[in-house]
């Protein structure tokens, strides 16, 4: 258990829809990660808060959007879902936001399918 | 722009044998390395990292990793196979920054 948390753990809707999916960092760590993971696709970061603030942006559509709450739990909303958005939706958190050395603590993810 | 190559999309090792698992990365400075591990239906775990204090990096579970600058590599190795280790293996790099860059992993199968 990485101490990590994510809900919900199975998400099933239809194209067109908006969903949320939340995450709890491990007590104490500031910096979120999220990740989305494809088989056509991989592993892709797409973005990181630190803080409340957004430290960093990768493959994030327009479509997605996050924020980070002041107690620190993260949430991704996906909107205008597309066939294509199904996958396994990873949250990350570490201690601190300035440092690639530091480990990143994933949570079990939450597999979302767009039917 | 960092990057990672795992060769061997999926590996395959008898029980008690050696693990060999490749990652080559390229990154213009000093990179931070990772290998994580996936089990079914599970979050990543990490099996050790590299970051620059050592070029021998031991991790859990009998699993250790080279930092070959010359070659840019970041093998992971394990000397005996256990059936446990069946999993998916991801290399990853991060420079200056926290984002992980992802290799596209490998599949472990261990063979009884």
């Amino acid at each position: 258990d990485s101490g990590v948390t994510q809900t919900p753990k199975h998400l099933i809707t239809a194209t067109g829809q908006r969903v949320t999916l939340r995450c709890s960092p491990r007590s104490g760590d500031l910096s979120v990660y999220w990740y989305q993971q494809s088989l056509d696709q991989g592993l892709q970061f797409l973005i990181q808060y630190y803080n409340g603030e957004e430290r960093a942006k990768g493959n994030i559509l327009e479509r997605f959007s996050a924020q980070q709450f002041p107690d620190l739990h993260s949430e991704l909303n996906l909107s205008s879902l597309e066939l294509g958005d199904s996958a396994l939706y990873f949250c990350a958190s570490s201690a601190r936001g300035t440092s690639g050395m530091n480990e990143q603590f994933f949570g079990p993810g939450t597999r979302l399918t767009v039917l | 722009a960092q990057s990672v190559t795992q060769l061997g999309s999926h590996v395959s090792v008898s029980e008690g044998a050696l693990v060999l698992l490749r990652c080559n990365y390229s990154s213009s400075v000093p990179p931070y390395l990772f290998w994580y591990v996936q089990y079914p239906n599970q979050g990543l775990q990490l099996l050790l990292k590299y970051t620059s204090a050592a070029t021998l990096v031991k991790g859990i579970n009998g699993f250790e990793a080279e930092f070959k600058k010359s070659e840019t590599s970041f093998h992971l190795t394990k000397p005996s196979a256990h059936m446990s280790d069946a999993a998916e293996y991801f290399c990853a790099v991060s420079v200056g920054n926290e984002k992980l860059t992802f290799g596209t992993g490998t599949r472990l199968t261990i063979i009884p």
